[in-house]
Order: structure tokens, then C-alpha cells, then sequence
């Protein structure tokens, strides 16, 4: 299967650090991809882990353990625009992507 | 680029009518994916294209939905007869072809928000 899990909601102050986990089954996927989402708008991309490990991009860093089927992104120095959803997904050789429900992160001054 | 164009940005439409969504991915890329999200059920694959071919569309709900890409700048999501559970935003997202354990994101379009009365 690939249910993917996701804390639903998450709350930090501005300036701080916040990690958002994502725990997967890890059968069938080659990847997992994270997504950020603004109320009103589309997602959009931002990282994506094969391989276990760090990956850091500017503030944000992703960081997979396959053997564990569990991921975090990581948002350094926050800031009131990263409130928003963010997106755990799951990809698959094909390219198709099976999304988590999304953790809802609300910063505060 | 202009990136995925989606059309309408909303419709509202009555039960029973039929509703046709559009999509316009970006060039070059060649799958297209088509997703609905609602409070409940969340982000949810409708069905998606590689070089314009159906390859899964197992998330479309029922007969009444249809989708078609007939050439790799278009594609169509169709509802026939539309019902009130339809409601929803239908995004549309394209990807670059992966290949050699390189996997590239999906870019989104704004979505279509459907109302059906």
C-alpha cells in the first residue's frame, strides 16, 4: 500500500525551526516529493529525495530514510509567508504521485 | 514559460449539466496528471497521461467522468451529468519525463473551482 501520514496541523513562532514528518509504506515508491500550499492556490514543488539523506535548499531541507518509510522537511529562520499546507508525496517509476493530507503550519509573530 | 493554464478558473453550473475542464500543460512535458481536492478526501489522481496515452485512470469516480488528451498541448476532464459531490478544485499538473532515476516535480495549475447547485 502507500498511505502516507502527516501531523494535520503544526504551529511556530516566526524566526524559529519547525520540522514536519511524513511516514510512508514503503512498497511501490521510488521517491517522495514535498509540496507547499497557500490557501487559495495551486502546490507547488519543492524538494524531492531518492536517495536517503539531507537534502537543503536554502531554508528548507528534505530528508528521507527509505529503510524507515519516513521523511521531514525542515524550515529554518520561519517566516509569516511559510504559513501555508505542506504536501507529503510519494512517487513512483511511472511519475505518478500519491499525496499526504498535508500539515497545515500557521506562524506566529 | 506560462506555465499549466487551466480554464475556467470557476465554474458554477446546475446539477444534471455537463461540465468540460481544460488544461494546457507545459511544452515539453509529457505527462499530465488530473487531481481533485476537497477538505475531505484531500488531494485525490483522477487519472493521468504519458505522451498523451492513458496509462491509470483507476481514481476516476464513476462513468460520468471522462477525460482526453488528444494531442501533447491539451486535455480535457469531462462530468456528465455533474452532481452536487462534485464540487471540488480538478487541478492539473504536468511533469518532465523521468528516466534514469530522475524524477522531476509536478508544476500545478491554479485549478478549476467547481460549484455544482
Amino acid at each position: 500500500g502507500q498511505n502516507i501520514d502527516q501531523p494535520t496541523e503544526m504551529t511556530a513562532t516566526e524566526g524559529a525551526i519547525v520540522q514536519i514528518n511524513c511516514t510512508y509504506q514503503t512498497s511501490g515508491f521510488n521517491g517522495l516529493f514535498w509540496y507547499q500550499q497557500h490557501a487559495g492556490e495551486a502546490p507547488t514543488f519543492l524538494s524531492y529525495n531518492v536517495l536517503d539523506g539531507l537534502e537543503e535548499k536554502g531554508r528548507f531541507s528534505s530528508f528521507l530514510s527509505r529503510s524507515k518509510g519516513y521523511s521531514y522537511l525542515l524550515l529554518k529562520e520561519l517566516q509569516m509567508k511559510d504559513s501555508a499546507s505542506y504536501l507529503c508525496a510519494g512517487g513512483t517509476n511511472a511519475g505518478k504521485s500519491t499525496f499526504g493530507d498535508g500539515t497545515t503550519l500557521t506562524v506566529k509573530p | 514559460d506560462a506555465g499549466v493554464i487551466q480554464s475556467p478558473r470557476h465554474e458554477v453550473t446546475e446539477m444534471g449539466q455537463e461540465v468540460t475542464l481544460r488544461c494546457k500543460p507545459i511544452s515539453g512535458h509529457n505527462s499530465l496528471f488530473w487531481y481533485r481536492q476537497t477538505m475531505m478526501r484531500g488531494l485525490e489522481l483522477l487519472i493521468y497521461f504519458n505522451n498523451n496515452v492513458p496509462i491509470d485512470d483507476s481514481g476516476m469516480p464513476e462513468d460520468r467522468f471522462s477525460a482526453k488528451m488528444p494531442n501533447a498541448s491539451f486535455s480535457t476532464l469531462k462530468i456528465q451529468p455533474s452532481e452536487p459531490r462534485d464540487s471540488a478544485v480538478y487541478f492539473c499538473a504536468s511533469s518532465s519525463p523521468a528516466g534514469q532515476g530522475v524524477f522531476y516535480g509536478y508544476t500545478f495549475g491554479s485549478g478549476t473551482r467547481l460549484t455544482v447547485v
